[in-house]
């Protein structure tokens, strides 16, 4: 696609229940990453994959936090029990190789736990 | 870990006038790339202007331009010509020479007034 495509754009979950989001990266890019931006902060680097592999997942706050991207192409966060600290926007970026190359943000899912 | 602090939370310009946006930065490295981008309230993040940390020259795209202090480790905004349309969340963000993800700041919310 012409863009980074996310869904859902918004996601509203109870505490405790888990949740999927999707990323849907320009195709063809390589490299993926997603960043967590909790109200009135800036992005926090949370994972990154190159192809399907999975090179750095240091920023997953904890084990209730899986990402994947089986196929090299599109990636699933996956947020198990959810609590309301996880309440933020997830936003993916991806871009065409490893190194210096332009990175395409999507417009992100505003993910609420109530 | 690298750090970016920028201290003005709310900036303000008046449309066609000049407003200049602050970043420090801390780091241990030589080589490293900064950015400005900017997100409006669709969540997307737009790259405004990048600059390598090599390069003397300071970097310019169009109505915007940057002062790169690599010494004092200080990288602002300058937009000249405020338009309605800039508008937005600013976020300054740095990232390593080799590695692959961006340590954003806090962001600075632009108003421009009629």
């Amino acid at each position: 696609g012409a863009g980074v495509s996310q869904s859902p754009r918004y996601k509203v979950a109870k505490r405790g229940q888990d949740v999927a989001l999707r990323c849907d990266p320009i195709s063809g890019h390589v490299s993926l990453f997603w960043y967590q931006q909790a109200l009135g902060q800036g992005p926090e680097f949370l994972t990154y994959f190159q192809n399907e592999a999975q090179l750095d997942k240091s920023g997953l706050p904890s084990d209730r936090f899986f990402a994947e991207r089986p196929e090299g192409s599109v990636s699933t966060l996956k947020i198990q029990r959810t609590q309301q600290e996880d309440s933020a926007v997830y936003l993916c970026a991806s871009t065409r190789g490893t190194g210096d190359y332009g990175y395409t943000f999507g417009s992100g899912t505003r993910l609420t736990v109530v | 870990a690298q750090t970016v602090t920028q201290s003005q939370p709310e900036m303000s310009v008046q449309e066609a006038e000049t407003v200049t946006l602050s970043c420090t930065y801390d780091t241990s490295e030589s080589d490293y790339y900064l950015f400005w981008y900017k997100q409006p309230p669709s969540r997307q993040m737009i790259l405004v202007i990048r600059q390598e940390a090599y390069k003397q020259q300071n970097a310019t795209e169009n109505r915007f331009s940057v002062n790169f202090q690599k010494a004092a480790k200080s990288f602002s905004l300058k937009i000249s010509d405020s338009q309605l349309g800039d508008a937005a969340m600013y976020f300054c963000a740095y990232r390593s020479f080799t590695g692959n993800q961006f340590y954003f700041g806090t962001g600075t919310s632009l108003t421009v007034i009629p």
